[in-house]
């Protein structure tokens, strides 16, 4: 089974400064991994995801996570938030070739700070 | 194209009731997942649905039940509801059963046991 760690519960940053939110994970076999944005009261979007190939990932409003292997890290990362940033971000891993059920963490709530 | 469609948006029901939920995936997605995400957490996997059949299930008790119909929509029973059922309930649609594909949720159903 494949299970996620997020270990920043809470984050509060300035408007402008960057961000970085903490995911790291456990799986006997290898994963793809996604970071998806929830903001209240609705559904999860899909912020970006790493199936194979370069470990820096882009993906939607500027975010970018860099694979890491050997530390079995996700850590998604922002240069400059704004304030419509602020949401729950979620790490979210699934087993290559045995079926896409998502694994999530218990999310980390970005707050950003006029 | 619509995204995935979720009915109904909000359900107030008592202990020991039954509650059915429905979800309509993206057109031509054929996989169909169900998550729990009870307040403060991640959504848990309860199942995933792939051609009408069962293809996953989480650590649900059988009071949890799915099927998925020949349109690919799909309903979650809950029956015998405890308190601890409240949680909105997502359904995510998948072009597959497994492989580098992301799932794509809905808004949600949420669900207060009184």
């Amino acid at each position: 089974a494949q299970s996620v760690t997020q270990l920043d519960s809470q984050v509060p940053v300035f408007e402008e400064a960057p961000v970085e939110l903490r995911c790291n994970y456990s799986s006997s076999v290898s994963v793809y991994l996604f970071w998806y944005v929830q903001y209240p009261n609705q559904g999860l979007q899909l912020l970006l995801k790493y199936l194979s190939g370069s470990t820096l990932v882009k993906g939607i409003n500027g975010f970018e996570a860099e694979f890491n292997k050997s530390q079995t890290s996700f850590h998604l990362r922002k240069p400059s938030v704004h304030i419509s940033d602020t949401a729950e971000y979620f790490c979210a891993v699934s087993a290559r070739n045995t079926g896409n059920q998502f694994y999530f963490g218990t999310g980390t709530s970005l707050t950003v700070i006029p | 194209d619509a995204g995935v469609t979720q009915s109904p948006t909000h359900l107030i029901k008592t202990r020991g009731q039954h509650v059915t939920l429905r979800c309509s995936p993206i057109s031509g997605h054929k996989s169909v997942s169900w998550y729990q995400q009870v307040l403060g957490q991640g959504p848990q996997f309860i199942f995933q649905y792939y051609e009408k059949e069962e293809r996953g299930r989480g650590n649900f008790p059988d009071r949890f039940s799915a099927r998925q119909f020949p349109n690919y929509s799909s309903e979650l029973n809950v029956n015998a509801l405890l308190l601890g059922d409240s949680a909105l309930y997502l359904c995510a649609s998948s072009l597959a059963v497994s492989g580098p594909y992301e799932q794509y949720f809905g808004p949600g159903t949420r669900l207060t046991v009184t």
